[in-house]
């Protein structure tokens, strides 16, 4: 089973912010939270990841809560290409542990006009 | 930076018979993944190579499906024989796999889209 949880579609405005919220109540220490999105008929494609901090890059923003049991992943400024299922996984990072990698549904993102 | 790379992108074959894919990682990748995910499913972790050695094979069909990674780089994933539930696509994807700061970002190549009739 997915170590997160994630709603499984939302809408949103052209232009406006897209919050996607991801739920994962058990993760550990080590474990960073990664984000990944598929567009129809593509391979996943890398956004982010983040351990404890808020992260940022051009594509996005991650900000994970003080306990670590939840975050979400903003699209400042949504466009029509943004459209695709978005995927919230974790996994340890330590050298010594090889976590399975485990993919949930994702949550369907659908900009609208 | 060149991507992943797979071939074929699409396969058609009959029940029972058997099929390869091929994936070449981003040139210094040591991690190599091979996802199975069927149709509105999220990817299935299939296998996991760091350099040549399998560290993560728990979700492959060991009877019919294999794979390998030949002096750490290209790897094949073979299906034999193959079965109707078969049908998915086939995503390979490469990492770093280096610990400490992430590492772990998978890079995914565009996939093989298998068809068992």
């Amino acid at each position: 089973d997915a170590k997160t949880t994630q709603p499984p579609s939302m809408d949103c405005a052209e232009g406006r912010a897209a919050n996607l919220p991801c739920n994962h109540s058990t993760i550990s220490g080590n474990e960073y939270v990664y984000w990944y999105r598929q567009i129809h008929s593509q391979g996943p494609q890398y956004i982010i990841h983040g351990l404890k901090n808020n992260e940022t890059n051009e594509m996005a923003s991650l900000i994970i809560t003080e306990d670590r049991k939840s975050s979400t992943l903003i699209l400042p400024h949504a466009t029509l290409r943004d459209t695709a299922v978005y995927y919230c996984i974790v996994r340890s990072d330590l050298k010594t542990s090889y976590d399975k990698v485990i993919f949930g549904p994702g949550t369907s993102l659908s900009v609208i006009p | 930076e060149a991507g992943v790379a797979q071939s074929p992108r699409y396969k058609i074959i009959e029940k029972r018979q058997s099929v390869a894919f091929w994936c070449n990682p981003i040139s210094g990748h040591a991690t190599l993944y091979w996802y199975q995910q069927i149709l509105g499913q999220g990817p299935k972790l299939l296998i996991q190579f760091q350099n040549n050695g399998v560290v993560d094979d728990s979700q492959l069909p060991k009877d019919r499906f294999s794979a390998e990674r030949l002096k750490g780089v290209d790897s094949t994933l073979k299906i034999q024989p193959a079965k109707l539930e078969d049908s998915a696509v086939y995503l390979c994807a490469s990492s770093f796999g280096t610990a400490g700061a992430g590492g772990y970002e998978q890079y995914f190549g565009p996939g093989t889209r298998l068809t068992v009739t």
